[in-house]
């Protein structure tokens, strides 16, 4: 399978802030990535997929680029809604794998 | 409005057996890329089994022979039965649809899961 290796494991941040979250492909993947939400007791949010597609709905302060094997999630300025878990996922084929996730804590 | 709404989770002994339910609705489930993905307390996500709108299926390592994958059409429900159940089992199993795009699905609506705790 495919090994998502997903950084950091968690970060402190302030609203405003410019966060960036990476994610490295133990193989190349094209841009089979997706990036997701979650918050406490919720379902997964689809925010970003194809590596850089804003998923609809979805605000332009999140973005994503990449492509094979290096891939990122930045939030331009983070806001009080946006404090929460984000994972990255890669579909190059059936067996979806993941990251470990990246919490994103006030600081 | 998509949603997915799991159900049939529980406590269950070893070796017991459970089956899941994942209602539709916004959707037809025979139409879609369906799958479950599970993610036990304090771990990452794993992604358990897929059905695809031909009806092929597929299963992860961790539980192949032991869990499948279907669907009710009349129903608009996936489904998941469990058996020869383990401890390391224990998960929050959710239900995803995945959406095709460039060749490949990716998982874009996904249920809040529901908790399975297999344990003596």
């Amino acid at each position: 399978d495919i090994q998502m290796t997903q950084s950091p494991s968690s970060l402190s941040a302030s609203v405003g802030d410019r966060v960036t979250i990476t994610c490295r492909a133990s193989q190349g993947i094209s841009n089979h990535l997706a990036w997701f939400q979650q918050k406490p007791g919720k379902a997964p949010k689809s925010l970003i997929y194809a590596a850089s597609s804003l998923q609809s709905g979805v605000p332009s302060k999140f973005s994503g680029s990449g492509s094979g094997t290096d891939f990122t999630l930045t939030i331009s300025s983070l806001q009080p809604e946006d404090f929460a878990t984000y994972y990255c996922q890669q579909y190059d084929n059936y067996r979806w794998t993941f990251g470990q996730g990246t919490k994103v804590e006030f600081k | 409005e998509v949603h997915l709404v799991e159900s049939g989770g529980g406590l269950i002994q070893p070796g017991g057996s459970l089956r899941l339910s994942c209602a539709a609705s916004g959707f037809t489930v025979s139409n879609s890329y369906m799958s479950w993905v599970r993610q036990a307390p304090g771990k990452g996500l794993e992604w358990v089994s897929v059905i695809y709108t031909g009806g092929s299926t597929y299963y992860a390592d961790s539980v192949k022979g032991r869990f499948t994958i279907s669907r009710d059409n009349s129903k608009n429900t996936l489904y998941l039965q469990m058996n020869s159940l383990r401890a390391e089992d224990t998960a929050v199993y959710s239900c995803v649809r995945g959406y095709y795009d460039n060749s490949a699905y990716y998982p874009h609506y996904w249920g809040q899961g529901t908790l399975v705790t297999v344990s003596s």
